[in-house]
């Protein structure tokens, strides 16, 4: 079965840093691209961040570019999301979600884990 | 950046009935759509994706349409498990999402 855990998440400051994490397992993880998904409270989805399986290409919404860093431990099937210099308006519910990969390209999202909350404020 | 804009926002509705989302993009995205269903206090599942195929598990009642620019999701009879709030998300490049319609007892 595949489950994919958040932690990590919690009370920040403006200005703070975190780092949120994503464990992964029923599935060969280093086969899937994964990526960063957000909700602000009782708003719609946003995407924040993506990666690929292999080689480790990365993608940023212009709304975190700079300041998130995606990446990811294949061997310790877990993803993360370093993110520096928060802000009030990141404040939100992350998901972390599994990406299909087609031709080298990542497509649609298939699993979703149910979330990690941050609130930023001071 | 291309944006998604669904409508309606909101949609009152009975058991039984059948119900159609659309879901619009800024510029062509070809086929590359997918449709998630969310309910409150949970995680988004995926139900549709390439415009028109049904996600293994997915029940048969829902089925997506569409390419280019316009997009639908049909509910070809509403079940009370149905009740939640749909998105369309585009993946032609990077990732967009309709703003969400949300789908409720009449």
């Amino acid at each position: 079965e595949v489950q994919l855990l958040e932690s990590g998440g919690g009370l920040v400051q403006p200005g703070g840093s975190l780092r949120l994490s994503c464990a992964a397992s029923g599935f060969t993880f280093s086969s899937y691209a994964m990526s960063w998904v957000r909700q602000a409270p009782g708003k719609g989805l946003e995407w924040v961040s993506a990666i690929t399986n292999v080689g480790g290409f990365t993608f940023d919404s212009d709304s975190v570019r700079g300041r998130f860093t995606i990446s990811r431990d294949n061997s310790k099937s877990t993803l993360f999301l370093q993110m520096n210099s928060l802000r009030a308006d990141d404040t939100a519910i992350y998901f972390c979600a599994r990406g299909l990969m087609s031709r080298g390209v990542i497509t649609h999202f298939d699993y979703w884990g149910q979330g990690t909350l941050l609130t930023v404020s001071s | 950046d291309i944006q998604m804009t669904q409508s309606p926002s909101t949609l009152s509705a009975s058991v039984g009935d059948r119900v159609t989302i659309t879901c619009r993009a800024s510029q062509s995205i070809r086929s590359w759509l997918a449709w998630y269903q969310q309910k409150p206090g949970k995680a988004p599942k995926l139900l549709i994706f390439k415009a028109s195929t049904l996600e293994t598990g997915v029940p048969s009642r829902f089925s997506g349409s569409g390419s280019g620019t316009e997009f639908t999701l049909t509910i070809s009879s509403l079940q009370p498990d149905d009740f939640a709030t749909y998105y369309c998300q585009q993946y032609n490049n990077l990732w967009t999402f309709g703003q969400g319609t949300k789908v409720e007892l009449k």
